[in-house]
């Protein structure tokens, strides 16, 4: 049981680069996240999915975009990098979504991006 | 300005001594959850106390919420260096247009102290 991963962990591109950054969970978690983590800011949430197929936008959706092919499998992509998406990119799963009991997050170890 | 901030945004204490970190919030909740997160790391979830409880207890951590004021305050008593990470609040609230919003904090750093 390897909970959530993310991969890769590390990663720099150049402006302009596109990359896509792959979380998997093993949990069959409904619910997939991703969040981006900058110094002083805490966690944002850039967008998120309540099932297998469907997406939504979280706070900070501008220049990323997300699918969920697979109910194990939520991509996050970046078409365009730019130096403001520097940041390190956590993704995590839940049972469950609203009040109430199950909707604890699991996350993953993150990945470090980095745009030169 | 975010929903949840944590105060202080870093604390540092003696091993054995207990550490109060603060989270204050602007709307209505349904939950509020506690985060640790050790450097590098992921977060890792504590402690969930719904808006109808006042006061939750798991191991060496206390959590008391309360709605009025709209804080939330994490003890973690007797500290070990090992309880050395960030720890960040992370509110639950629905919204108008159907759905579900959680928005973390910007965290508190604690350093125990061996």
């Amino acid at each position: 049981n390897a909970g959530v991963t993310q991969t890769p962990k590390f990663r720099v591109l150049k402006t302009g680069q596109s990359m896509t950054l792959l979380c998997a969970q093993d949990m069959n978690h409904e619910y997939m996240y991703w969040y981006r983590q900058d110094p002083g800011m805490g966690l944002r949430l850039i967008h998120y999915s309540v099932g297998e197929g469907t997406t939504a936008k979280g706070e900070v959706p501008d220049g990323y975009n997300v699918s969920r092919l697979k109910k194990q499998n939520f991509l996050l992509g970046l078409e365009s990098a730019a130096p403001s998406q520097t940041s390190v990119y956590f993704c995590a799963s839940s049972y469950w979504m609203g009040g109430g009991s199950n909707n604890e997050q699991f996350f993953g170890p993150g990945t470090r991006l980095t745009v030169l | 300005s975010q929903q949840g901030e944590e105060d202080p945004q870093a604390l540092s204490i003696q091993e054995g001594e207990n550490a109060t970190m603060n989270c204050s919030y602007k709307t209505s909740i349904n939950n509020l959850q506690w985060y640790r997160q050790n450097s590098g790391r992921g977060l890792v979830h504590l402690i969930l106390i719904r808006s109808n409880e006042r006061e939750k207890h798991s191991g060496r951590l206390r959590v008391t919420l309360d709605t009025s004021k709209k804080s939330s305050s994490l003890l973690i008593t007797a500290s070990r260096a090992a309880d050395t990470a960030s720890y960040f609040c992370a509110t639950g609230r629905g919204t108008t247009s159907g759905t579900y919003k959680y928005i973390f904090g910007t965290g508190t750093r604690l350093k125990v102290l061996a």
